[in-house]
This record gives C-alpha cells, sequence and structure tokens, in this order.
C-alpha cells in the first residue's frame, strides 16, 4: 500500500450538485494529480499541483477545481454534476522532478444520479 | 503529442505459463514509460519505470518490461504466471522533452487472467 489516502471511499450525487474529495498525498511528497477513470478506460488526467499551484491542466472543464495545503494535501472540486462525472477519482503523489514515480490513492467511487 | 496503445483488451493465460502484455508508445522526444497494475476496486499500484539505461528494466512481483526505441514499444512480461496476477494492466508515458509538461498519458489497460 501507497502512503496516499483519499476520502471518501464512495459517494452519490444527483445532477447539478456539487462535491469535494480529499487526498493526503505521500509523505514527502510535493505534487499532487488528480485523474478520472471512467468505467474500462483508463486514468484521464485531471490537474496537477505543486506548491499550492495548479501547474499542468488536461482536457477538462472549469467546473472541475482544485486547491493544494500547505501540508501538500489537496481536494478536487466538482461543481454542477453531470451524469457523465461518474467515475472513479484517483489522485497521486510524488516528488517534483521528471524522474519521479507517481504513486496512487485508492479512489473515490463517484456515482452521479 | 503523446500516446499509448495496449492492442489487447484482454489477455489469458495459464498458471505457469510465460505472460506477455503490449505496449507501444508515440512521443516527440525521449520517452519514460511505467506499468502499473489495478486490482478491482482498489488503486493503480506502481510495477516498473524505464527512464534510461539498460532496455530491460526489472520490477515488482517478478514482472519485467523490455524498452524497444526502433519498434516503440514497452512489453510487460512475467516467466511464470501465477493466478493472483489477474488484474487490470495500465501502460503509461511521460514525454521528457524539454519543456514538455511531464504529464503522463495513459492506455486504455488490458486485463490479464491467468487460469488454474
Amino acid at each position: 500500500e501507497t502512503g496516499v489516502t483519499q476520502s471518501p471511499t464512495h459517494l452519490i450525487k444527483t445532477r447539478g450538485q456539487q462535491v469535494t474529495l480529499r487526498c493526503s498525498s505521500q509523505s514527502g511528497h510535493n505534487t499532487v494529480s488528480w485523474y478520472q477513470q471512467a468505467l474500462g478506460q483508463g486514468p484521464q488526467f485531471i490537474f496537477q499541483y505543486y506548491r499550492e499551484e495548479e501547474n499542468g491542466r488536461g482536457n477538462f472543464p472549469p467546473r472541475f477545481s482544485g486547491l493544494q495545503f500547505p501540508n501538500y494535501s489537496s481536494e478536487l472540486n466538482v461543481n454542477a454534476l453531470e451524469l457523465d462525472d461518474s467515475a472513479l477519482y484517483l489522485c497521486a503523489s510524488r516528488n517534483q522532478g521528471g524522474r519521479e514515480t507517481q504513486y496512487f490513492g485508492p479512489g473515490t467511487r463517484l456515482l452521479v444520479l | 503529442a503523446q500516446s499509448v496503445a495496449q492492442p489487447e483488451d484482454q489477455v489469458n493465460v495459464a498458471e505457469g505459463n510465460p505472460l506477455t502484455v503490449k505496449c507501444t508508445y508515440s512521443v516527440s522526444g525521449n520517452p519514460y514509460l511505467f506499468w502499473y497494475v489495478q486490482y478491482p476496486n482498489r488503486g493503480l499500484q506502481f510495477l516498473l519505470k524505464y527512464i534510461t539505461g539498460d532496455n530491460l528494466v526489472k520490477g515488482s512481483y517478478g514482472f519485467e518490461a523490455e524498452f524497444n526505441k526502433s519498434q516503440t514499444s514497452f512489453h510487460l512480461k512475467k516467466p511464470s504466471a501465477l493466478v493472483s496476477d489477474s488484474a487490470l494492466y495500465f501502460c503509461a508515458v511521460r514525454d521528457t522533452t524539454a519543456g514538455g509538461s511531464y504529464i503522463p498519458t495513459f492506455g486504455r489497460g488490458t486485463s490479464l487472467i491467468v487460469h488454474p
């Protein structure tokens, strides 16, 4: 098991609502990335945070936003939920640097009804 | 742009036989390549990576992968499969071109089923 934790493990929301997912990075890691994994698909990069600033973003609309805190933990916020937002949301942490390996948390399963 | 292809949705192998899970990639510069495994209802677990150096990379649980630059491939292998190896396997690539985003792109995954 990695030292990356995520909460909650499961979540059910209705269309139009807002959701906040949380991630604690592995000790010593200063970079956090969020991914969306739809059923039967590989993880799709949402965005990355380093030193509390977003420094990379995938092809996701602005209603997907995030934060990173001084202790390097992070939040993913999704506004105006849509049915297609139903997925497993994965957080990964690493140290900044091109050669560093990402370590993933167990994920949060979001179901939008 | 970078991309990863895992041409097989599913690989079936008998326990004790060698296994191969295929991955090909496309990047504009030199690649960093990764393999991850995902068990049901779990996050991704890191298996191994290629950064530079020896083309044969050894990783966790007896897995290894061979980097082939001319064929732009990074196939995952294991000499003797176990039933417990049954899981979903993901290949990922990260472009190391100067100014690149260092954001990895994942393949769609290959389901490995090892039969007793």
